[in-house]
């Protein structure tokens, strides 16, 4: 079974200052890696996505994470977090898919970042 | 031109009613699936339908119901509503990564979500 782990369920942090967002997977398995971002009362949006090729993935607004197999990690990164960056993260894992329907997303419990002025 | 749209957005009802949450969406996906948002915040699947034909269905107690009419439709419909079923719903879907499918594909390759329906039980 995969399962994602977010140790940190709250991250706060001064504006402009660095951040990141740990993420840990198991699987036995390959799988694909995503980063949602959830605003206050509203729904997921993908914020970045790991499927193969460069390890090291970026997002337009400033965001980046970088698969780590040997670590089975997959962190975000921001060198500057602004006040709208404040949200709540997760971090979710696919099984790799060769064909057919697409597997389920199997979430971490979220990491709050808490940007402050 | 929304890409994936559930309605209601909020609902508030009573123990014991029934219920349906509908969604809806527009990108030619062949896999829906419904989450549900605790009140803590964790995601977990609850069903996925694949071109109409249930793939998930996770130990999701019977009242709840998935109907899907055809592949760009997920409803779910909830019998006898308890007060831990307040939570948000979240639906989604997504696209199969077949092998006739060229490479480039997979940039758009991910699940796209519904706002949500924030569900009260009072």
């Amino acid at each position: 079974a995969q399962s994602v782990t977010q140790l940190d369920s709250q991250v706060p942090v001064f504006e402009e200052a660095p951040v990141e967002l740990r993420c840990n997977y198991s699987s036995s398995v390959s799988v694909y890696l995503f980063w949602y971002v959830q605003y206050p009362n509203q729904g997921l949006q993908l914020l970045l996505k790991y499927l193969s090729g460069s390890t090291l993935v970026e997002s337009i607004n400033g965001f980046e994470a970088e698969f780590n197999k040997s670590q089975t990690s997959f962190h975000l990164r921001k060198p500057s977090v602004h006040i709208s960056d404040t949200a709540e993260y997760f971090c979710a894992v696919s099984l790799r898919n060769y064909g057919g329907a697409t597997n389920k997303l199997i979430f971490g419990t979220g990491t709050l970042l808490a940007v402050q002025p | 031109d929304t890409a994936v749209s559930q309605t209601p957005k909020y609902l508030v009802t009573q123990m014991g009613n029934d219920k349906s949450i509908k969604c809806e969406q527009n990108l030619g996906h062949d896999t829906m699936y419904w989450y549900k948002q605790d009140s803590k915040k964790f995601l977990k699947i609850m069903f996925s339908y694949n071109n109409k034909e249930l793939i998930i269905n996770e130990t999701v107690p019977n009242r709840f119901s998935p109907k899907s009419p055809d592949k760009a439709h997920l409803n779910l419909h909830i019998n006898s509503l308890e007060l831990g079923d307040s939570a948000v719903y979240f639906c989604a879907s997504s696209q199969g990564l077949g092998p006739e499918l060229p490479t480039s594909y997979t940039f758009n390759y991910g699940y796209t979500f519904g706002s949500g329906t924030r569900l009260t039980v009072v």
